[in-house]
């Protein structure tokens, strides 16, 4: 099916370690962005990608970097997990000018 | 900047009554308004959206929503609950002004409730 596809679905990691969390879309869309989201906060953004080659922050990007591989593929990456990154994470992707589609989301747990 | 503010963190209705999620905004430009839907354990889904057509929006599962420029407003209604509308609700506006692919700015979240 036509969609986001996030990978892994859970993660557990010891503070300290890194990780990448995958975001793979397959409906030529332009615009791809990492969303966390914490209860009572909504969803903030941490970083973007307006198209192919270009990444830019967003709200809170202190402790991740990203990387848009090619125009399916754009990958969130933890150097050093901390604790307060425990969080529900959401790729969505976006062709201008009609809506948002969003991955179903990974669980990340920092202990 | 925009910013979008949901009036209630929890609202809880009886099923079979109606269903009224407030949501508030502010913008700069002309925004775009959502409002997505979240099930336990599940994605997010777009329930319905507003782009500067009509100003009353029909979204899916009886759902709609009015834009009121004056009053900055969005709220989200339903005419009778069901018991399967129980989820967490945001508000999401987006500035079609800016560049960069049109951010999103969330709402904290509305958790519905629905009793039997």
């Amino acid at each position: 099916n036509a969609g986001v596809t996030q990978t892994p679905k859970f993660q557990v990691l010891k503070t300290g370690q890194s990780m990448t969390l995958q975001c793979a879309q397959d409906m030529n869309h332009n615009s791809m962005y990492w969303y966390r989201q914490d209860p009572g906060m909504g969803l903030r953004l941490i970083y973007y990608s307006a198209s192919e080659g270009t990444t830019d922050k967003g709200e809170v990007p202190n402790g991740y970097n990203v990387s848009r591989l090619n125009k399916r593929e754009f990958s969130l990456r933890l150097e050093s997990a901390a604790p307060s990154q425990t969080s529900v994470y959401f790729c969505a992707s976006r062709l201008r000018g009609f809506g948002y589609t969003f991955g179903s989301g990974t669980r990340l747990t920092v202990v | 900047a925009q910013s979008v503010t949901q009036l209630d963190s929890h609202v809880s209705v009886s099923e079979g009554t109606p269903v009224l999620l407030r949501c508030n905004y502010s913008s700069s430009y002309s925004p775009s308004l959502f409002w997505y839907v979240q099930h336990p354990n599940k994605g997010l889904q777009l329930l319905l959206k507003y782009t500067s057509a009509a100003t009353l929006v029909k979204g899916i599962n009886g759902f709609e929503a009015e834009f009121k420029k004056s009053e900055t407003s969005f709220h989200l209604t339903k005419p009778s609950a069901h018991m399967s509308d129980a989820a967490e609700y945001f508000c999401v506006v987006s500035d079609q002004n800016r560049n960069a692919g049109n951010m999103l700015t969330f709402g904290g979240g509305t958790r519905l409730m629905v009793k039997p």
